[in-house]
């Protein structure tokens, strides 16, 4: 149980285009969903919370007009990057917390890396 | 602040050696401290919660330990198969964020 799947595994896109992310939970209900940013040998930074049907929580310094998220469903939240630059390329990873548990764990996506030319 | 530091940073280990990797943490009220284990180009995996001090987790090589400042995670005999980056996150009271160290970068030798 627990799983959580990330589409597309890799991208590339060219500087100026917009990129989306998926990030679906398969086999719970995810109220919380969480983007971060990971740059190599580094841990991950957090980018944003996001509940179900609700704007998105964005930390300090993260562009919310350049990182779109979404959350329309309990099982599916969006990150979109848009007017995406070289320095956007980065390992992008999301995590959803199960709304029936009280335990509070994230379970991860796979990550997607996205490469900016 | 709350903050999360974790050592070493980086360890290598003989197949069998055992050893322990450390998590100090401070934050304004624990709800949870978590291990996962992170391999290249992958999301972490989630190994174990911990709650209160006192609490101890085991599965299969490894045992997650907790006090009011730190976390251990013991690794005994440790196989190639355990090589990766293991993380350790800490979740205050009153958020649902999780605060991460840099990681511990294992490598295990046959």
């Amino acid at each position: 149980g627990a799983v959580v799947s990330q589409h597309p595994s890799r991208v590339i896109c060219k500087s100026g285009t917009s990129v989306k992310i998926e990030c679906r939970s398969l086999d719970f209900q995810a109220t919380t969903m969480f983007w971060y940013r990971q740059f190599p040998k580094q841990s991950l930074m957090l980018m944003a919370t996001s509940n179900e049907g609700s704007k998105a929580t964005y930390e300090q310094g993260v562009e919310k007009d350049k990182f779109l998220i979404n959350h329309a469903s309990l099982t599916l939240s969006t990150l979109t990057v848009t007017s995406a630059h070289p320095e956007d390329s980065s390992f992008y990873i999301c995590s959803a917390s199960d709304a029936g548990l009280v335990t509070y764990e994230q379970y991860f996506g796979p990550g997607t890396r996205l490469t900016v030319t | 602040e709350d903050q999360v530091t974790q050592s070493p940073e980086a360890l290598r280990l003989q197949e069998g050696e055992s050893s322990s990797l450390n998590c100090s943490y401070t934050v304004s009220g624990l709800r949870g401290l978590f291990w996962y284990r992170q391999d290249p180009g992958k999301g972490p995996e989630f190994l174990f919660t911990l709650y209160s001090a006192g609490e101890e987790k085991e599965k299969e090589r490894l045992k997650a330990t907790l006090t009011k400042k730190e976390s251990f995670l013991h690794i005994t005999a440790p196989k190639p198969e355990d090589s990766a980056t293991y993380l350790c996150a800490v979740q205050a009271s009153d958020t649902d964020k999780l605060i991460f160290g840099t990681g511990t970068r294992l490598q295990v030798f046959p």
